[in-house]
């Protein structure tokens, strides 16, 4: 079974440019979501999708940062325009379902996530 | 205080040795806990879900004290292989019906011939 795609893996910019970054979850995988992680952190989660629509993106920081998942499956997220502290590896994961009553089918399978670096 | 905290690391061993990972999380509502291992450079990947009856997974063992709010994970028999970062992570339900899982920042482990 294919795993989560992301691409790039490498990114650098400057800052104040902007970037986009693309994820292809494992297929049937309805929930998605973009995590960052800075160095030495745990991922942070931004922004959780459940099919097409947002469940939570309460720690997105909206004024630069976009997402969307228009047709349900693949993802993109958007920086414009990106800060130094932005500089980060960030994961898109998928899983199943995460709805609280799930069980067992909540696992969340990671992609080899794009490593950021702003300039 | 942080929703999920770790010892902060790095834990540095000899092949053999037993290693002990705490945890501990503030929101007593928090339903579902799991272990996950991320290697340098890649990805986590769940190694184990944490049960309030303890559960063993060959060398692994995780254990939840929901009282304590406290969750730990032993390693027996250290292996080069299980040099990496463990994570806490914790599950808890939101209003909207759905869940998220929050990780720690993760307890560094280096296991030395």
């Amino acid at each position: 079974e294919a795993g989560v795609a992301q691409s790039p893996r490498y990114k650098i910019i400057e800052k104040r440019q902007s970037v986009a970054f693309w994820c292809n979850p494992i297929s049937g995988h309805a929930t998605l979501y973009w995590y960052q992680q800075i160095l030495g952190q745990g991922p942070k989660l931004l922004i959780q999708f459940q099919n097409n629509g947002v469940v939570d993106d309460s720690q997105l920081p909206k004024d630069r940062f976009s997402a969307e998942r228009l047709k349900g499956v693949d993802s993109t997220l958007k920086i414009q325009p990106a800060k130094l502290e932005d500089s980060a590896v960030y994961l898109c994961a998928s899983s199943l379902d995460l709805r609280v009553a799930a069980s067992g089918t909540d696992t969340q399978y990671f992609g080899p996530g794009t490593r950021l670096t702003v300039l | 205080r942080k929703e999920v905290e770790q010892d902060p690391g790095p834990f540095n061993v000899p092949e053999g040795a037993t290693v002990a990972f705490n945890c501990t999380y503030s929101n007593s509502a928090s339903q579902s806990f799991f272990w996950y291992r991320q290697d340098c450079r890649k990805e986590p990947k769940l190694l184990m879900s944490v049960y309030s009856s303890g559960n063993e997974d060959g060398r692994f063992t995780a254990q939840l004290n929901r009282a304590s709010q406290y969750i730990s994970l032993l390693i027996r028999d250290s292996k080069l292989s299980d040099s990496a970062t463990y994570l806490c992570v914790v599950k808890r339900g939101k209003n909207s019906g759905y869940s998220t899982l929050t990780f720690g920042k993760g307890t560094m482990l280096l296991v030395s011939p």
